[in-house]
């Protein structure tokens, strides 16, 4: 993978707000791109997705954004909950067969 | 939706053993699978990509000795871990992409523990 994960940052946000979660992507040609959730010791967790021929796509209470000039990617949760409270990634490929590259994580804290 | 299942989901070993992990489409097949590891507080790293009827594509710096992937059918990817180490300690995930869509669904990990 071109992503090398490092220790994670956390973002503590108050219950009932809202969170932006940020992601630098590495590769300029992927043109697939997806947010996933991760609780303690389980797998990735599907929560919305994007291709490259968008730059906004709503979810329930969830918005990505995406920028490619700046190859970012950004993941919005409205109205945060306590159930929120996870490490979420991001991930790119180039649609096909290949495998997700995965961006280092963010731990989301939510304080009730 | 479709499922992927990983089998053990948690497994303790002795260094010097091998531990076998598995990763099912239960309901869909898969010419592929990926396989990740992922070690505390970091992100998934992918090791190798699993291909029915051939050979893995690993990963640099991941020992194809070392960590054996045997794409036994269409619904089934074996990794096994040989002569595991402490350092082998880590959560190993697999994925899979449905056909057609590509959309990958992964499964709940299996958490190998060596000691």
């Amino acid at each position: 993978g071109e992503s090398v994960g490092l220790h994670l940052p956390t973002l503590s946000v108050q219950e009932g707000d809202n969170s932006i979660i940020n992601c630098a992507y590495s590769n300029s040609a992927s043109d697939y791109f997806i947010w996933y959730k991760q609780e303690s010791g389980k797998g990735p967790q599907f929560i919305i997705d994007i291709r490259s021929n968008m730059d906004k796509r709503q979810g329930q209470r969830v918005t990505v954004l995406l920028n490619k000039t700046v190859k970012h990617l950004s993941l919005q949760i409205a109205a945060t909950q306590p159930g929120d409270s996870a490490v979420y990634f991001c991930a790119e490929n180039i649609v096909g067969n290949t495998p997700l590259v995965f961006g280092k994580g963010t731990r989301l804290s939510v304080i009730a | 939706g479709a499922v992927v299942s990983q089998h053990p989901s948690w497994v303790i070993c002795k260094s010097g053993t091998s531990v076998k992990i598995e990763c099912r489409s239960l309901d869909f097949q898969a010419t592929t699978m990926f396989w990740y590891r992922q070690f505390p507080k970091q992100s998934l790293m992918l090791m190798a990509t699993s291909n029915e009827g051939s050979k893995a594509t690993y990963e640099q710096g991941v020992e194809k000795d070392k960590f054996l992937i045997n794409h036994a059918s269409l619904t089934l990817s074996t990794l096994t871990v040989t002569s595991a180490h402490p350092e082998d300690s880590s959560f190993y995930i697999c994925s899979a992409p449905l056909t057609g869509t590509g959309e990958l669904f992964f499964g709940e990990g299996s958490r190998l523990t060596v000691l």
